[in-house]
C-alpha cells in the first residue's frame, strides 16, 4: 500500500540541526512532491516547503528559507528535510506528505498521503 | 496569522449540517484543500480541488467556493467527525502554500 514512513523522534539542543526523513513506497516516487508540514504543541498545521521528486525543485516558505534544506534520493525513493539552527520554537511533530497538484477553472494542491510523524524536542 | 481565516470552533448537533469557512485572498484564483486532523494523528485529506473527495471518505464530505470563500460541508455530522479542520492554499503572492488556522468541530 501507498506509505510515508518517517525517522524517529529526536531531542537537540539549541542551534544545532535536525535532520528527518522520509521513505515513500507503495508508487511511483518521482510522480509526485513531498511536502514537509509542522505542527507545534497546541498549534496549527505550518506548511513549510515541498520539493519536486523528479527534478528536485524546491519552493520553501518564506519563514524557512536560507534554514531548511529539502533533498530527495529517487534511487532509494527517500526524501530529507534539515533544519539548521534550532530554537526552542521549533518543538514540533514533522510530517511528510505526498503532494499533487490539478487544474479545472482553478489550479488547485493538495497533500494526499502523509507520514505518522516525527517528534521533535529542542531544548537545552 | 494566517492569510486563511477560519473560525476557531463550530459545533454541530449529531445528524445535522455543518459548514465549516475558510476566507482569503486567494482563493478567488485558487482551489483550496481540506484536511481533518483527530489527536495525535496526523492530517488527512478530505476534499480538494473543485469538490473532489480522495478514495476512503464518506460523501458526507463536500466542498464549494465563491468568492474568497471556501466551504467545506458535512450532511449528517458524525460523532466520528470530531475533529481539527485545516484548509490550504496557495499564499497571496501565488507563490508558497499556507494553512488555515483551523477550526474545531464539535459533535454534539
Amino acid at each position: 500500500q501507498v506509505q510515508l514512513v518517517q525517522s524517529g523522534a529526536q531531542v537537540k539542543r539549541p542551534g544545532a540541526s535536525l535532520k528527518v526523513s522520509c521513505q515513500a513506497s507503495g508508487y511511483t516516487f518521482t510522480d509526485y512532491y513531498i511536502h514537509w508540514v509542522r505542527q507545534a504543541p497546541g498549534q496549527g498545521l505550518e506548511w513549510m516547503g515541498w520539493i519536486g521528486s523528479k527534478r528536485g525543485d524546491t519552493n520553501y516558505a518564506q519563514k524557512f528559507q536560507g534554514r531548511a534544506t529539502m533533498t530527495r534520493d529517487t534511487s532509494i525513493g527517500t526524501a530529507d528535510m534539515v533544519l539548521r539552527g534550532l530554537r526552542s520554537d521549533d518543538t514540533a511533530v514533522y510530517y511528510c506528505a505526498r503532494g499533487d497538484y490539478g487544474s479545472g477553472k482553478y489550479y488547485y494542491y493538495y497533500m494526499d498521503v502523509w507520514g505518522k510523524g516525527t517528534a521533535v524536542t529542542v531544548s537545552s | 496569522s494566517s492569510e486563511l481565516t477560519q473560525d476557531p470552533a463550530v459545533s454541530v448537533a449529531l445528524g445535522q449540517t455543518v459548514t465549516i469557512t475558510c476566507q482569503g485572498d486567494s482563493l478567488r484564483s485558487y482551489y483550496g484543500s481540506w484536511y481533518q486532523q483527530k489527536p495525535g494523528q496526523a492530517p488527512v485529506l478530505v476534499i480538494y480541488g473543485k469538490n473532489y473527495r480522495p478514495s476512503g471518505i464518506p460523501d458526507r464530505f463536500s466542498g464549494s467556493t465563491s468568492g474568497d470563500t471556501a466551504s467545506l460541508t458535512i450532511s449528517g455530522a458524525q460523532a466520528e467527525d470530531e475533529a481539527d479542520y485545516y484548509c490550504n492554499c496557495r499564499d497571496k503572492s501565488g507563490d508558497h502554500l499556507v494553512f488555515g488556522g483551523g477550526t474545531k468541530l464539535t459533535v454534539l
